[in-house]
């Protein structure tokens, strides 16, 4: 089955840098992207991965394992507007137009 | 400004009627995407479609019906058939064919609640 888990809540503070970790178990892979999403607004793209290893970009890195079914989202030097929910979302092989598989989202809150 | 936009942004309808959400894309994209997303779940796919005049039911299909008569817009409508309804209804869009970094954009959303 396809299957994409992420913690629903996280909680960090004001300048540090939290890990909203990723793990998926899907029939296909082409590729990871993390997505962010505030409250009743659209989901703004983060990042790709599709090749092991670590994107950097700016304050936002993430990180991807295709072995372990892992990736994550490092964010650093947290400000109050990086509250959001971070989506995780595996696209899929297959001839459903490069389908997003998503996790449910994580609930970020930045604390002063 | 390229981007894609999503009539009207709440909506609001009476059990038993059909309502249809507006989806319009000026970039380009040949494939577009409806989700459906509901509080604590993630988004799922409901209908997509990667060419005019042609579309493929996703894992949500029930209850709802599409149309793509023109590349920049893809309607969907919410039938009387679709038993739990009330949700935010995202549509998206991307260039194909499928290419390393092709991310999907998305519209702002329409929050769709039946009374």
């Amino acid at each position: 089955g396809q299957n994409i888990d992420q913690p629903t809540e996280m909680t960090a503070t004001e300048g540090a840098i939290v890990q909203i970790n990723c793990t998926y178990q899907t029939s296909g892979f082409n590729g990871l992207f993390w997505y962010q999403q505030h409250a009743g607004e659209a989901p703004t793209f983060l990042s790709y991965n599709v090749l092991d290893g670590l994107e950097e970009k700016g304050r936002f890195s993430s990180f991807l394992s295709r072995s372990k079914g892992y990736s994550y989202l490092l964010l650093k030097e947290l400000q109050m507007k990086d509250s959001a929910s971070y989506l995780c979302a595996v696209r899929d092989l297959g001839n459903q137009g490069g389908k997003l598989i998503f996790g449910q989202g994580t609930e970020l809150s930045v604390k002063p | 400004d390229g981007g894609i936009t999503q009539s009207p942004k709440y909506l609001f309808r009476k059990e038993g009627q059909n309502v249809t959400l507006s989806c319009e894309q000026n970039l380009n994209h040949d494939a577009m995407y409806w989700y459906r997303q509901d509080p604590g779940q993630g988004l799922r796919l409901i209908y997509y479609s990667q060419i005019v005049n042609d579309f493929q039911k996703g894992d949500i299909a029930e209850g709802y019906s599409v149309s793509r008569e023109k590349k920049e817009s893809f309607p969907l409508t919410v039938t009387s058939a679709q038993k739990n309804p009330t949700a935010f209804y995202l549509c998206a869009s991307r260039r194909l064919p499928a290419g390393p970094n092709n991310e999907q954009f998305f519209g702002p959303g329409t929050r769709l609640t039946v009374l």
